[in-house]
């Protein structure tokens, strides 16, 4: 069965400093992997998605994230925090053998301190 | 903005009302999705529809009923609730149902008295 853990309920960082939310997952065959972002009274924003190839991963606002397949993690990364970047952040993954359903994590929120 | 919109945004009702929500994407997509968000609690998958046609019904209550009688609005009929069903229920659109990104509507915020 397809699984993914957000350990951490909150992360806080103060600005300017390089921020990490964690993902882990589970799920047979290759996975298919996404961040996305929630900001308050709004639906879940796409971030980034890993599907094959390149390891890090590039998306918007300066965020990338790092598939690590023998911890079968997929880290959220951003080398300079901004106060704008404090919102809800959720990490799911989907199995590549011909499953559509995307698990989500839980979620992570982040505070940025100015 | 994200071209999935939802209505109303939020409801309150009552245990025995009769009620639906709305979703419309204008991305011309063919898959569209409903989500429920609780505090605390990871993204529950209620419905899949891939071209008009449910192809997941995650193992939700009865009182939840999902219509879609286009590729472009998505309805959630709702009736007997319980208080435990208040939560912001997510409707989502992708261009399909392999690789794609999900783009998610602002949801609805329900609470059930």
């Amino acid at each position: 069965a397809q699984s993914v853990a957000q350990p951490e309920d909150q992360v806080n960082v103060a600005e300017g400093n390089p921020l990490t939310v964690k993902c882990t997952y589970s799920v047979s065959g290759n996975p298919y992997l996404f961040w996305y972002v929630q900001y308050p009274n709004r639906g879940l924003q796409f971030l980034l998605k890993y599907i094959t190839g390149d390891n890090l991963v590039k998306g918007s606002y300066g965020f990338e994230a790092e598939f690590n397949k023998s911890q079968t993690s997929f880290h959220l990364k951003k080398p300079s925090a901004l106060v704008s970047d404090s919102a809800l952040y959720f990490c799911a993954v989907r199995a590549n053998t011909g499953g559509f359903k995307t698990i989500f994590g839980a979620g992570t929120r982040l505070f940025v301190k100015a | 903005e994200t071209g999935v919109t939802q209505t109303p945004r939020h409801l309150v009702m009552g245990m025995t009302n009769k009620k639906s929500l709305k979703c419309e994407q204008h991305l011309g997509h063919n898959a569209m999705y409903w989500y429920k968000q609780s505090a605390k609690k990871p993204l529950e998958l209620m419905f899949v529809y891939s071209l008009e046609e449910r192809v997941e019904n995650n193992s939700v209550p009865s009182r939840f009923s999902p219509e879609c009688p286009n590729s472009s609005h998505l309805f959630l009929h709702l009736h007997t609730l319980q208080p435990e069903d208040s939560a912001l229920y997510l409707c989502a659109s992708s261009p399909g149902l392999g690789t794609d990104t999900q783009y998610f509507g602002p949801g609805t915020r329900l609470t059930v008295l």
